[in-house]
């Protein structure tokens, strides 16, 4: 069981440019969601998608941009990178229903802005 | 303020009981939830409870919600040096689309020493 795939696992970017981060799933949940990790702050929702075919702003949307491409795969995209942006990235899915609302989470990627 | 709230740090030594409190806001939070964090790893869901229940157990882990007091807690007996992580606490209720995402804190650093 794969569960949530992320690629890539470590990135080192220089500021300005872009990059996307990828994420896919394969256990058939309706929501996926980008968080961003940084240190003594816990997660912060930066975008999330409830079902295929809807993108929302989470908390901290500036400076990404999101695509649901279908209902495996929901992608992150750091157009022109700065080091604040420097985080662990975590992508997780979920059904998001009431009677099942456990969200499972990727590995992480690391990224780095110099 | 922070929606949920817990503290940073936690020591304890092996074989002891180990508490881990959270504090949250938001008193339509249906699902209260604690999550995992291994070193360089995601977040691994160790248990949730239903926002109508007071207690939940399970194995060497205990969950108990305080709805008045917006107060929830993990206890984990005999703690175990595999136990040092980071736990998170998390809540999650219907948004107006109807959607469970959850919100996290900061993460509570548990060490276990021998």
């Amino acid at each position: 069981n794969a569960g949530v795939t992320q690629t890539p696992k470590f990135q080192v970017l220089k500021t300005g440019q872009s990059m996307t981060l990828q994420c896919a799933q394969d256990m058939n949940h309706n929501s996926m969601y980008w968080y961003r990790q940084d240190p003594g702050m816990g997660l912060r929702l930066i975008y999330y998608s409830a079902s295929e075919g809807t993108t929302d702003k989470g908390e901290v949307p500036n400076g990404y941009n999101v695509s649901r491409l279908n209902k495996r795969e929901f992608s992150l995209r750091l157009e022109s990178a700065a080091p604040s942006q420097t985080s662990v990235y975590f992508c997780a899915s979920s059904n998001n229903r009431r009677v099942d609302p456990e969200a499972f989470f990727g590995q992480g990627t690391r990224l780095t802005v110099v | 303020g922070e929606d949920v709230e817990q503290s940073l740090f936690l020591s304890v030594r092996e074989g002891d009981s180990s508490v881990i409190n959270c504090t949250y806001t938001d008193s339509s939070s249906t699902y209260l939830y604690w999550y995992k964090q291994e070193p360089g790893a995601g977040l691994q869901l160790l248990t949730y409870i239903f926002s109508n229940m007071d207690m939940k157990q399970d194995q060497r882990l205990t969950v108990l919600l305080n709805k008045k007091d917006k107060h929830l807690s993990l206890r984990i007996a005999d703690t175990q040096t595999g136990d040092s992580a980071i736990y998170f606490c998390a809540e999650s209720n219907p948004n107006g689309g109807g959607s469970y995402i959850p919100t996290f804190g900061r993460g509570t650093s548990l060490i276990v020493h021998p």
